[in-house]
């Protein structure tokens, strides 16, 4: 099946530093990447659509210029959380789907990022 | 506004036994239906989906029921498994057209424990 890979596992990082997350699509091409956040004991909420070659859709509510995302290749997107604080520690997982429209029910989820702020 | 709802919290089943998890939804524009499964500290994975077309779809262990007029889905695992415990996430996509196929809304997940 797909695989979708998350880096890093796990940051812990000082309040007011900026936290780079990596989504890379391992056996297909994605167009397409989605970015969830999830609070503890909560549902993944999607933050944004990251699209290759073209700004992100953010949801509302969700601030851009705090959560950028980079979607330079068809196999890779990033989420810097910038100037981070506490608040911002969640876990935070990104999920892409195959190019092919026939195979995108199965939306493949990386294994997400715990990030912790002190 | 929540769109898709898992009233269920959690959810304790006996080896052996069914496991019947229970989904709502508000959105009639949702065409699609899915349930992830999801261990702590991991992403989730994909369990088995449903076309709103459909009523119902099997997979081995695994079977979703959609009733659109009640807008409600279950999942149900027969027989439960220690293994199946986890929480599990029904998800439905609301169709929108071009890059939108992806985007899923979320119920709050239900935590199941299969006990020996």
């Amino acid at each position: 099946g797909a695989v979708v890979s998350q880096h890093p596992s796990r940051v812990i990082c000082k309040s007011g530093t900026s936290v780079k997350i990596e989504c890379r699509s391992l056996d297909f091409q994605a167009t397409t990447m989605f970015w969830y956040r999830q609070f503890p004991k909560k549902s993944l909420m999607l933050m944004a659509t990251s699209n290759e070659g073209s700004k992100a859709t953010y949801e509302q509510g969700v601030e851009k210029d705090k959560f950028l995302i980079n979607h330079a290749s068809l196999t890779l997107s990033t989420l810097t959380v910038t100037s981070a604080h506490p608040e911002d520690s969640s876990f935070y997982i990104c999920s892409a789907s195959p190019r092919a429209r026939g195979a995108n029910e199965k939306l493949f989820f990386g294994s997400g990022t715990q990030l912790s702020v002190l | 506004d929540q769109q898709v709802k898992q009233n269920s919290p959690s959810l304790s089943v006996q080896e052996g036994r069914i496991s019947i998890l229970n989904c709502d939804y508000t959105n009639s524009m949702f065409d699609y239906f899915l349930w992830y499964k999801k261990y702590p500290a991991e992403g989730p994975t994909f369990l088995i989906s449903i076309s709103s077309i459909k009523d119902k779809n099997e997979d081995g262990r695994f079977t979703v029921f959609l009733n659109k007029s009640a807008k409600h889905l279950s999942l149900h695992i027969v027989p439960s498994q220690p293994g199946d415990s986890a929480v599990y996430f029904c998800a439905a996509r609301d169709y929108a057209g071009g890059t939108s196929y992806g985007k899923l809304t979320f119920g709050q997940g239900t935590i199941l424990t299969v006990h020996p």
